[in-house]
């Protein structure tokens, strides 16, 4: 299983751009990378996710660099609503499923 | 993307007593579905693994004739918290899997026992 690494914490401040780096030192060939957002007494929601080099879409974007050991999701102009906890997700296939096991998750504050 | 219901959002319940909680996936099917406990503060963990039809994989750790999983159909899957006490207390969250490695979560089971 691919073990996270994530920051515990960061603080922002209303419409800045954030940076959270995930490590994942022992990805597997076929393993994506996926990062979720939780607000409190709610299930995670889907942001992005991506195998290499750069995906963007309509929230965020997220950087692999080459040797996919590591990722860096990128919050543009952050708001209060963004507030949440973070968390990267390495998707582990055994025994034929896929087991996405949770890190500890970055809690972003973002301050007016 | 698609949507995972799960019900209730909330039950408080006597010791001893036992709780289930539903989730469906309303516009996939979820071939393989998956259970989460959640305490404040605290990051999600896995409980247990199960396929449409075939028996839940739990994870080390987690009693499976206490969290019973039913996973009868791709769309329907049940946790049944048997005989619940006090430290049972947590938030539950299911999601499903699509097919590809992308999960959709339910919006999660506050569960109190009292």
């Amino acid at each position: 299983l691919a073990k996270t690494t994530q920051p515990i914490s960061m603080d922002s401040y209303e419409g800045q751009e954030v940076n959270i780096t995930c490590s994942h030192n022992n990805i597997a060939t076929n393993d994506y990378i996926t990062w979720y957002q939780q607000f409190p007494s709610q299930g995670p929601r889907f942001i992005i996710q991506g195998y290499k080099t750069k995906v963007t879409n309509e929230v965020a974007s997220l950087f692999i660099p080459a040797d996919r050991k590591s990722s860096t999701l990128s919050l543009p102009r952050v708001s209060l609503s963004d507030t949440a906890v973070y968390y990267c997700l390495v998707a582990s296939r055994e025994d034929s499923s896929y087991k996405l096991i949770f890190g500890s998750g970055t809690r972003l504050l973002v301050r007016p | 993307g698609a949507v995972v219901s799960q019900h209730p959002s909330w039950v408080i319940c006597k010791s001893g007593t036992s709780v289930k909680i539903e989730c469906r996936s309303l516009d996939f099917q979820a071939t393989t579905m998956f259970w989460y406990r959640q305490f404040p503060k605290q990051s999600l963990m896995l409980m247990a693994t199960s396929n449409e039809g075939s028996k839940a994989t739990y994870e080390q750790g987690v009693e499976k004739d206490k969290f019973l999983i039913n996973h009868a159909s791709l769309t329907l899957s049940t946790l049944t918290v048997t005989s619940a006490h006090p430290e049972d207390s947590s938030f539950y969250i299911c999601s499903g899997r699509t097919g590809s490695e992308k999960l959709f979560f339910g919006s999660g089971t506050q569960l109190s026992v009292l």
